[in-house]
């Protein structure tokens, strides 16, 4: 069943903050962020694992609720360049694939 | 280092056409994946290959038969298309998959937009 993002889209100026939200219905194991530019490829971002480890993007922030199976993405102090729709990707328990969510289309503007 | 190529990367079929979709990654991966992706539908994982000799069903693999080639290749065939298969197609792999929920990152192709008329 695919994770549940929120919101669907939403527009910064630059510099401000944006927090993307990850949820599933199951036990997550691991969560993944990835960020696609208009016709392009995903792009990794991120990985949280069960358990508190962390393997991703120097600027880019996220925190896991293991009891509540939710994840949340931190976009801070937002440039140009972090325009594009950003996916999280969720390992449920005794899983074996990745199975994304619907996306959140993020747009900054001057 | 190309990392992970796909071709074509456009193609318009007609009903009922056959083609392949070719993959193929020199990272040394061991895991290959095809999504598709639809407008509001976020990517679909279609089949996955864990490892070299082994592929397994995903969540709409209903229409596709994949083959794993060899460890670097992993292509995707569409038997009979039709227009529910219009889409764009990415290829992904990583160095392992994701049993016992860990997993290490995807990269993916740059896609293969397909249109079914």
């Amino acid at each position: 069943q695919q994770p549940v993002q929120s919101p669907q889209a939403v527009i910064l100026r630059e510099g401000e903050d944006a927090v993307i939200n990850c949820s599933s219905s199951k036990a997550l194991y691991s969560v993944h962020w990835y960020r696609q530019k208009h016709g392009e490829a995903p792009v990794f971002l991120m990985i949280l694992l069960k358990g508190g480890e962390q393997k991703g993007h120097e600027k880019i922030s996220a925190s896991f609720n293991e009891k509540k199976q939710q994840s949340s993405l931190y976009l801070t102090a937002s440039q140009l360049s972090y325009s594009g729709t950003y996916f999280c990707g969720t390992v449920t328990g005794g899983g074996n694939k990745l199975t994304f969510g619907t996306g959140t289309q993020l747009k900054v503007e001057l | 280092n190309a990392g992970v190529t796909q071709t074509p990367k456009f193609q318009v079929l007609k009903t009922g056409q056959s083609m392949t979709l070719q993959c193929a990654q020199d990272m040394n991966h061991n895991s290959m994946y095809w999504y598709r992706q639809d407008p509001g539908m976020g990517l679909r994982l279609i089949y996955y290959s864990a490892s070299e000799g082994t592929t397994d069903k995903g969540e709409v693999p209903n229409g596709y038969n994949v083959s794993r080639l060899n460890k670097r290749e992993f292509s995707l065939r569409l038997e009979s298309a039709a227009p529910s298969q219009t889409s764009v197609y990415f290829c992904a792999s990583s160095i392992k998959g994701f049993s016992g929920g860990r997993g290490e990152t995807q990269y993916f192709g740059p896609g293969t937009r397909l249109l079914v008329l």
